[in-house]
């Protein structure tokens, strides 16, 4: 079993729209949590960054981290065109600052 | 504001042969790492070295050899290419965990 799940999509939906990412994982000492976008052919780009549970909001995006259910999501509000790419998650235990990835959501917003 | 640099971003390498990719990074981050992005496999690390001096295996090292120059510079060679080393190289950085990627060298072993 993997340390950390992510559904690989596509994952389809109309400009607009509010779209749920999500990552589940199995190890509870996981305290960091990262979302990431990669576009077609570029490096990935980190998107938030949270730790303990909870929301964080940024702009149109916003993370939440339900760590009694190991289960991270990325919501995106208004979702445009642009905000088609590739989205991973990615946890880190503790003072090891290995991440641990999960294997991207391929987002597609149709206009 | 250049963050992290690799060179080359493309390379066709025959079976046998060696090569280098460079990585550069000017945000004095002390952490550096290589990751292998191939189809449906998500980013595997391949090696990384947590500060200038130190050198550790990832999750899949075997062909790959790294030096860490200095702390801006982390190299990664593969000695004797494979086709199955055939994929989409990155190199990050990081000071408290979060890890910023160049834009990739895009490798095919023919």
């Amino acid at each position: 079993q993997k340390e950390v799940e992510q559904d690989p999509g596509p994952l389809s939906v109309p400009e607009g729209a509010i779209v749920s990412l999500n990552c589940t994982y199995s190890n509870s000492a996981f305290q960091y949590f990262m979302w990431y976008r990669q576009y077609s052919r570029k490096g990935p780009e980190l998107l938030m960054y949270t730790y303990s549970s909870g929301n964080k909001e940024d702009g149109r995006f916003t993370a939440q981290v339900d760590k009694s259910s190991k289960y991270i999501s990325l919501f995106i509000r208004d979702s445009q065109p642009s905000d088609s790419a590739t989205y991973l998650c990615a946890l880190r235990r503790g003072s090891n600052y290995q991440l641990i990835w999960g294997a991207g959501t391929k987002l597609i917003i149709k206009p | 504001n250049a963050g992290v640099t690799q060179t080359p971003k493309f390379q066709v390498l025959k079976t046998g042969q060696s090569m280098t990719l460079q990585c550069a990074q000017d945000m004095n981050h002390n952490s550096m790492y290589w990751y292998r992005q191939d189809p449906g496999m998500g980013l595997r690390l391949i090696y990384y070295s947590a500060s200038e001096g130190t050198t550790d295996k990832g999750e899949v090292p075997n062909g790959y050899n790294v030096s860490r120059l200095n702390k801006r510079e982390f190299s990664l060679r593969l000695e004797s290419a494979a086709p199955s080393q055939t994929s989409v190289y990155f190199c990050a950085s990081s000071v408290t965990g979060e890890a910023f990627f160049g834009q990739g060298t895009r490798l095919t072993v023919v």
